[in-house]
């Protein structure tokens, strides 16, 4: 019973391309989470929403827009992609406010390749 | 702003012996707590243990632990009698109190000889 699940796992597209990445979590945390991992496997936080309000957003261009329909979803969706926009995304999840503290709960990512 | 600093992009360790991953941070809460996670090649992130900087006594969780050293802003994880599973890349991360996002280190990858 998958805690965090990202769909899909691999996205391979052309330069261009609009695309999306879906984020759920059973939890029933009240705060998710998106990263950026790079090639050299460095990890930065792109945005946060809490039970459906945007909290952090990071210094991302505005072709990357996240979606919250529910404190259980946090989607991402990326417009006009560019070959810098290859990496892995990862969604997470923590309890809101103090309870984040105690760590966040990671999908299994999904590797997205712009050609 | 706040940093994390892996210093040790790679490390090896035999089997069954024990191994030190290290970590600097820099931040000017007072209140803060740290973590190391661990990113085997699945590719899920997995957290290996945390450490609450109020409180001096240092975490343990099995085989792993930390020497957290508050004045230094040091956090290092040491991983007593290795396993091949161990092997991953390890990251450390820093949490301030009032902001609630983490600050990942650049990650050490730690190789498990047989």
């Amino acid at each position: 019973d998958t805690a965090v699940s990202q769909t899909p796992k691999y996205l391979v597209t052309q330069m261009g391309n609009d695309k999306s990445i879906k984020c759920e979590q059973n939890l029933g945390h009240d705060t998710m989470y998106w990263y950026k991992q790079d090639s050299k496997k460095f990890l930065k936080i792109m945005f946060s929403y809490n039970n459906k309000e945007l909290i952090i957003n990071e210094t991302v261009p505005n072709r990357f827009s996240p979606k919250s329909p529910d404190k259980a979803h946090l989607n991402l969706h990326i417009n006009s992609l560019e070959l810098g926009d290859s990496a892995v995304y990862f969604c997470a999840s923590s309890q809101a406010g103090v309870g984040a503290l105690y760590g966040y709960t990671f999908g299994s990512g999904t590797r997205l390749t712009v050609v | 702003a706040q940093t994390v600093t892996q210093s040790q992009p790679e490390m090896s360790v035999q089997e069954a012996e024990t191994v030190t991953l290290s970590c600097t941070y820099d931040t000017s809460e007072s209140d803060y707590y740290l973590f190391w996670y661990k990113q085997p090649p699945s590719r899920q992130m997995i957290l290996v243990i945390r450490q609450e900087a109020y409180k001096q006594q240092n975490a343990t969780e099995n085989r792993f632990s930390v020497n957290f050293q508050k004045a230094a802003k040091s956090f290092s994880l040491k991983i007593s009698d290795s396993q091949l599973g161990d092997a991953a890349m390890y990251f450390c991360a820093c949490c301030a109190s009032g902001t609630y996002k983490y600050i990942f280190g650049t990650g050490t990858r730690l190789k498990v000889l047989a």
